[in-house]
């Protein structure tokens, strides 16, 4: 079943900041975050373990509540190149730690 | 080191016609795993290997096989093309350790009518 993401878009200025969010209906082993630029692949930025903790990526974080089944990502101080669809990725537990389950995606739009 | 490499870059098929899409890795990664896109529905599992040998569906299989005879490569065939399976697809790859992402190749894109 595919993680839900909010929102579904979100159009900023240069420097403003965004959160987006990411939740699961079943208890999670961990959660991928990737963006995607058009017409290329995804790419990888990071995962998040259960345990709760929070990662950082330049001016990029995640966090992770395993209790809420929850991740969310935080832009700060947007950039242009930050543009893009930026999807999280779900692994439950219980299971295998290689399916990966995608949500639908959020399109970020950063402008001048 | 190539990463991920998809062939082809585009296809068109006629409904009816089998095709295989190829995905190769040159980093010794244990597990890939087969993705469509189409618009609005993010990425959705097709197929996935954990090994040589071994292969699981995931959330959409039906219409394809795969088979995993080598560690590097991990094809995927369409056994009678259908216009629903126009979409863009991804080959993605990733070390076994809990701590990695998947790398995705390039995508083939693919039409049929």
């Amino acid at each position: 079943q595919q993680p839900v993401q909010s929102p579904q878009a979100v159009i900023l200025r240069e420097g403003e900041d965004a959160v987006i969010n990411c939740s699961s209906s079943k208890a999670l082993y961990s959660v991928h975050w990737y963006r995607q630029k058009h017409g290329e692949a995804p790419v990888f930025l990071m995962i998040l373990l259960k345990g709760g903790e929070q990662k950082g990526h330049e001016k990029i974080s995640a966090s992770f509540n395993e209790k809420k089944q929850q991740s969310s990502l935080y832009l700060t101080a947007s950039q242009l190149s930050y543009s893009g669809t930026y999807f999280c990725g779900t692994v439950n537990s219980g299971g295998s730690n290689y399916k990966l389950t995608f949500g639908k995606g959020t399109l970020l739009t950063v402008n001048p | 080191n190539a990463g991920v490499t998809q062939t082809p870059k585009f296809q068109v098929l006629k409904t009816g016609q089998s095709m295989t899409l190829q995905c190769a890795q040159d980093m010794n990664h244990e597990y890939m795993s087969w993705y469509r896109q189409d618009p609005g529905m993010g990425l959705r599992l097709i197929h996935y290997s954990v090994g040589a040998g071994i292969t699981d569906q995931g959330e959409v299989p039906n219409g394809y096989n795969v088979s995993r005879s080598t560690t590097e490569d991990f094809p995927l065939r369409l056994l009678s093309a259908a216009p629903s399976q126009t979409s863009v697809y991804f080959c993605a790859s990733r070390r076994r350790q809990a701590g990695d992402g998947y790398t995705f190749g390039s995508g083939t894109r693919l039409t049929v009518v």
